[in-house]
């Protein structure tokens, strides 16, 4: 089982949609959670971190934690062609404290269409 | 500008060359990283140094070295590079301890390694 799981898509939207994306995690002690978005031939951006169940909302972005569950996911809102990129799930499983191993699933494709 | 730089951009070398690809934070960060991203772009830790020392080491060949001279810079010397080693290497960095922003990774823009 891998150890942070995402669909590779590709995932695609029309533009102004909401787009969805998902990650599951399997180690139950992990305590920090990002999403980067990476652009083709760039390097990863981080755009969302979250530590708490519930929801996180940034700008067009909202991140949602549910630890019981195993499960993150990053809503973007009003998707724009510029969204058009891989997201990356990460998760520390370590937690705090415990040094800052992060591990990436293996992205979602995101594609917004005009 | 804050942030984290790497050099070379493109290295392109033959089997059995020794390269090394360098790194600068001038975040404050006391933690940085290496990551390589495959072919298939999945993107996986190597090392990790905090105030020079290694804390992470996920079983990298011997032939991969990090050298942490102070906090604001990590190198990545490979030996006897081989097929294998064509990626895209990544530094990072982050600050360790509880407060805003706290774990949080940021990534220098890649090294592009061919080895032919």
């Amino acid at each position: 089982q891998k150890e942070v799981e995402q669909n590779s898509g590709p995932l695609s939207v029309p533009e102004g949609a909401i787009a969805s994306l998902n990650c599951t995690y399997s180690d139950r002690v992990s305590q920090s959670f990002f999403w980067y978005r990476q652009y083709s031939g760039k390097s990863p951006e981080l755009i969302m971190s979250i530590y708490s169940n519930g929801d996180k909302e940034d700008g067009r972005f909202t991140a949602q934690l549910n630890k019981a569950s195993q499960y993150v996911s990053l809503l973007i809102r009003d998707s724009q062609p510029s969204d058009s990129a891989t997201y990356l799930c990460a998760v520390n499983p370590l937690g705090p404290g415990g040094g800052n191993k992060l591990t990436f699933g293996t992205g979602t494709q995101l594609k917004v269409e005009l | 500008d804050t942030a984290v730089s790497q050099t070379p951009k493109y290295l392109v070398t033959q089997m059995g060359n020794d390269k090394s690809i360098k790194c600068e934070q001038n975040l404050g960060h006391d933690t940085m990283y290496w990551y390589k991203q495959d072919s298939k772009k999945f993107l996986k830790i190597m090392f990790s140094y905090n105030n020079k020392e290694l804390i992470i080491n996920e079983t990298v060949p011997n032939r991969f070295s990090p050298k942490s001279p102070d906090k604001a810079h990590l190198n990545l010397h490979i030996n006897s590079l081989e097929l294998g080693d064509s990626a895209v290497y990544f530094c990072a960095s982050s600050q360790e301890g509880p407060g805003t922003g706290a774990y949080e990774q940021y990534f220098g823009p890649g090294t592009r390694l061919t080895v032919t």
